[in-house]
């Protein structure tokens, strides 16, 4: 199972752009990369998903490196609402979801 | 959009009572999973299904057991609770049988407190 490692916090100002790297060296041939997004007392919320090189949508872009054992979300000029835990997750190849521990991003105003 | 629900925000229990979570999913999904959110542990995997009564064992399936009679609902069943099963429960669902590429939805979760 591919285990993924991330900072465990963060803090930004407001309008900055923020970038979190994920490590996940074991990552399988046909794992992809999701992130997902949690607020308090919320379930987590789908990002943004890759396979590799960079993948963009309205929220956030996701870069992977050719040999993808890591991979970076970026944040375009945050808001004090997205203050949030990020979580990365490589797939295990069957049915099962592993989070890690995420990254607590607070953004200052 | 997908819609994962959650019977109940908060629940207080008493040790040793047997509790039942339930949740409902209303896409068709094949999957569904069981999580439970502690402080500095993140999320764990407690059980998944990936067809009606059918069943796996997450990271931690001790002192819990699941049953999915239908497709759209999931329920998690603590049998006796005790005190360390106090924590954040999140249930999630997912559309097909291949977990790479097919992103998680989740319930807003349930606050269980054993006392």
């Amino acid at each position: 199972l591919a285990k993924t490692t991330q900072p465990i916090s963060m803090d930004s100002y407001e309008g900055q752009e923020v970038n979190i790297t994920c490590s996940h060296n074991n990552i399988a041939t046909n794992d992809y990369i999701t992130w997902y997004q949690q607020f308090p007392s919320q379930g987590p919320r789908f990002i943004i998903q890759g396979y590799k090189t960079k993948v963009t949508n309205e929220v956030a872009s996701l870069f992977i490196p050719a040999d993808r054992k890591s991979s970076t979300l970026s944040l375009p000029r945050v808001s004090l609402s997205d203050t949030a835990v990020y979580y990365c997750l490589v797939g295990s190849g069957t049915y099962k979801y592993i989070f890690g521990t995420g990254t607590r991003l607070k953004v200052l105003a | 959009d997908v819609k994962v629900t959650q019977s109940s925000r908060y629940l207080v229990k008493r040790t040793g009572e047997k509790v039942f979570l339930e949740c409902v999913q209303d896409m068709d999904h094949e999957n569904m999973f069981w999580y439970r959110q502690d402080p500095g542990l993140g999320l764990r995997l407690i059980y998944f299904s990936y067809d009606v009564k059918m069943k796996e064992k997450g990271d931690i399936p001790e002192g819990y057991s699941v049953s999915r009679e239908k497709k759209e609902r999931f329920s998690l069943i603590l049998e006796s609770a005790s005190t360390n099963q106090t924590s954040m429960y999140l249930c999630a669902s997912s559309p097909t049988h291949r977990a790479n590429n097919s992103p998680l939805h989740f319930g807003n979760g349930t606050r269980l407190t054993v006392t």
